[in-house]
């Protein structure tokens, strides 16, 4: 079962930042907070991952409340080609990665 | 780096045949994972492997569905016999331990 909750379907206008949330309020220490997201008819995508510290890479940033229990996607500059299903997934280190629903984002013109 | 390579893209056929998807990991990766998705269930987890060895098949339907990692470049997903609930997009990733998934391109299969 997934372990993660998220909104089934959110908007962003194009070129503002996009703020996807997830509560993961039942992780453990040692569970990691992935994101992925796929286009129409892709595979799923790598977005980023984090422990408990903030992260930031070339697609996105990640940040992760103190107690752990929820964290925010962010995407600073959504552009039309963001639009997707957004999955937030809680992993153990060794742990297979198990998809939920996912967010289905809509980017608007 | 080509990515996760599937073959074939698509596939379509009778009920009752045998099925081959195909899989080549990027190199370096030591696990592999099959995933099937529909639109009812999803993304499901089939069965995966570390260093060629199956780990956890928990997920495979039945036992119509069988898979082989028979080398860290190549595995299969095969389904004897076919049925149309089969009809799915099948996808192969792979990773290194902790490090995010890869996905192929997918298989669409549709079985008539």
């Amino acid at each position: 079962d997934a372990k993660t909750t998220q909104p089934t379907s959110m908007d962003c206008a194009e070129g503002r930042a996009a703020n996807l949330p997830c509560n993961h309020s039942t992780i453990s220490g040692n569970e990691y907070v992935y994101w992925y997201r796929q286009i129409h008819s892709q595979g799923p995508q790598y977005i980023i991952h984090g422990l408990k510290n903030n992260e930031t890479n070339e697609m996105a940033s990640l940040i992760i409340t103190e107690d752990r229990k929820s964290s925010t996607l962010i995407l600073p500059h959504a552009t039309l080609r963001d639009t997707a299903v957004y999955y937030c997934i809680v992993r153990g280190r060794d742990d297979k990665i198990i998809f939920g629903k996912g967010t289905r984002l809509h980017i608007l013109p | 780096d080509a990515g996760v390579i599937q073959s074939p893209r698509h596939e379509v056929t009778e009920m009752g045949q045998e099925v081959t998807l195909r899989c080549k990991p990027i190199s370096g990766h030591n696990s592999l994972f099959w995933y099937r998705q529909t639109m009812m269930r999803g993304l499901e987890l089939l069965i995966y492997f570390n260093n060629n060895v199956p780990i956890d098949d928990s997920g495979m339907p039945e036992d119509r569905f069988s898979a082989k990692m028979p080398n860290a470049s190549f595995s299969t997903l095969k389904i004897q016999p076919s049925e149309p609930r089969d009809s799915a997009v099948y996808f192969c990733a792979s990773s290194r331990r902790t490090d995010g998934y890869t996905f192929g391109s997918g298989t669409r299969l549709t079985v008539v």
